[in-house]
């Protein structure tokens, strides 16, 4: 199992300009979610879904939006990148609620200039 | 409202010693799921422990250990004769039984020198 993939790892956008980062997972996890964290900080929850065709907003979403079309998937569209948006993104899973793990992917460093 | 507290942004210590990593915890829920993760150099996030409010039995894995009190709502993470590659930031995080959520402090940035 590759667990939880992010792609891509780097990326310098300029302002105005949009994205989409990949998250996927091959542990049929129902959960997943999206974070950012800035530098010195801790995880702000952006989106989060519970299943696929459910997704629901976090404490940080303005700016971003996401789709889950599969379990697999979920990717997170930024739209009209601002600087204050450079962050490192994680993406995470986990098979059900509260009682398991998230597991996380390895981030993507995002530059807005 | 629920929350994290790591109060100890950044601890120093020399290899050999021993280390105290403090977690603070707010929430009026009676069941809740308490973490820890590792943020190395690299920057993945490694879980560490999961510990639910039902359990406070302490926890040894080698020369990490813990200590869930909820007296005083603190999840506090020990390491043991620490290591250069123990240096890293860890989170502690709370997860409560009705939420999908998973509320993280702001980490404190351990640097173990040789």
């Amino acid at each position: 199992n590759a667990g939880v993939t992010q792609t891509p790892k780097f990326r310098i956008l300029k302002i105005g300009q949009s994205m989409t980062l990949q998250c996927a997972q091959d542990m049929n996890h129902n959960y997943m979610y999206w974070y950012r964290q800035d530098p010195g900080m801790g995880l702000k929850l952006i989106y989060y879904s519970v299943g696929a065709g459910i997704t629901d907003k976090g404490e940080v979403p303005n700016g971003y939006n996401v789709s889950r079309s599969t379990t697999e998937d979920f990717p997170l569209r930024l739209e009209l990148a601002a600087p204050s948006q450079t962050s490192v993104y994680f993406c995470a899973s986990r098979e059900r609620r509260h009682t398991d793990t998230q597991y996380f992917g390895p981030g993507t460093r995002l530059t807005v200039l | 409202a629920q929350k994290v507290t790591q109060a100890q942004t950044e601890i120093s210590v020399v290899e050999k010693e021993d280390v105290t990593l403090d977690c603070v915890y707010e929430t009026r829920d009676t069941t809740y799921y308490l973490f820890w993760y590792k943020q190395p150099p690299s920057g993945e996030l490694v879980f560490l422990i999961r510990r639910n409010s039902f359990d406070e039995q302490n926890e040894i894995s080698g020369r990490y250990s813990w200590n869930f009190q909820k007296s005083t709502s603190s999840f506090n993470f020990t390491i043991t004769a620490s290591q250069v590659v123990d240096s890293a930031v860890y989170f502690c995080a709370l997860s409560l039984y009705n939420t999908d959520k998973l509320i993280f402090g702001t980490g404190t940035r351990l640097q173990v020198f040789p």
